[in-house]
């Protein structure tokens, strides 16, 4: 069965320190796709990226990159020289292509605190 | 401005009453979805549905209902027979529900039962 597991429940960071979130996931499909959100105190959820499983590259936009390896089933995601605006829950989720369970699973969640 | 609202943001109930939620949605999107969010933990699906009048239950649905007469709206009803009805539900939507599409959310409905 797919599942997403964030170990990090909370972090706290000060202002301008690198922090990297971890997301560990378990499928048996071949293809797949994951998900990172961040849900900021505001409530709603903003979707940040999407890689599918035969996209083993890293991506970087701007101060946030993320680190898929296939290898270690994980999914990470590095936020550089952090801001307190970063301050949020990230949410990592795994959706499967054929296995026909629920669309989209997600973990439960990392709070990051950026402390000024 | 496209997008996604659920009204209200805060609902009270009393306990033993049904009470709906409100999703619309201007994206032009096929698929709709209702999860719950309680503290500490992640999103769990309630219902989902990718085309008008068609919808399944997701991992939690027990004691909830929705309907999708119109592909702009997806309300979710809370029934008494919820136990712990008291959480953040959300509300989200994506192009035709495929597993690589992205799901956009809605801002949430805190509701809580007095």
């Amino acid at each position: 069965a797919q599942k997403v597991t964030q170990a990090q429940t909370e972090i706290s960071v000060v202002e301008k320190e690198d922090v990297t979130l971890d997301c560990v996931y378990e499928t048996r499909d071949t293809t797949y796709y994951l998900f990172w959100y961040k849900q900021p105190p505001s409530g709603e959820l903003v979707f940040l990226i999407r890689r599918n499983s035969f996209d083993e590259q890293n991506e970087i936009s701007g101060r946030y990159s993320w680190n898929f390896q296939k290898s270690t089933s994980s999914f990470n995601f590095t936020i550089t020289a952090s801001q307190v605006v970063d301050s949020a829950v990230y949410f990592c989720a795994l959706s499967e292509a054929y296995s026909g369970n629920t669309p989209l699973v997600f973990g439960k969640g990392t709070r990051l605190s950026v402390i000024a | 401005d496209g997008g996604i609202t659920q009204s209200p943001k805060y609902l009270f109930r009393k306990e033993g009453q049904n009470v709906t939620l409100s999703c619309e949605q201007n994206l032009n999107h096929d698929a709709m979805y209702w999860y719950r969010q309680d503290p500490g933990q992640g999103l769990r699906l309630i219902y989902y549905s990718q085309i008008v009048n068609d919808f399944q239950k997701g991992d939690i649905a027990e004691g909830y209902s929705v309907s999708r007469e119109k592909k702009e709206s997806f309300p979710l009803t809370v029934t008494s027979a919820q136990k712990n009805p008291t959480a953040f539900y959300l509300c989200a939507s994506s192009i035709d529900g495929r597993a690589a599409d992205t799901q956009y959310f809605g801002p949430g409905t805190r509701l809580t039962v007095l």
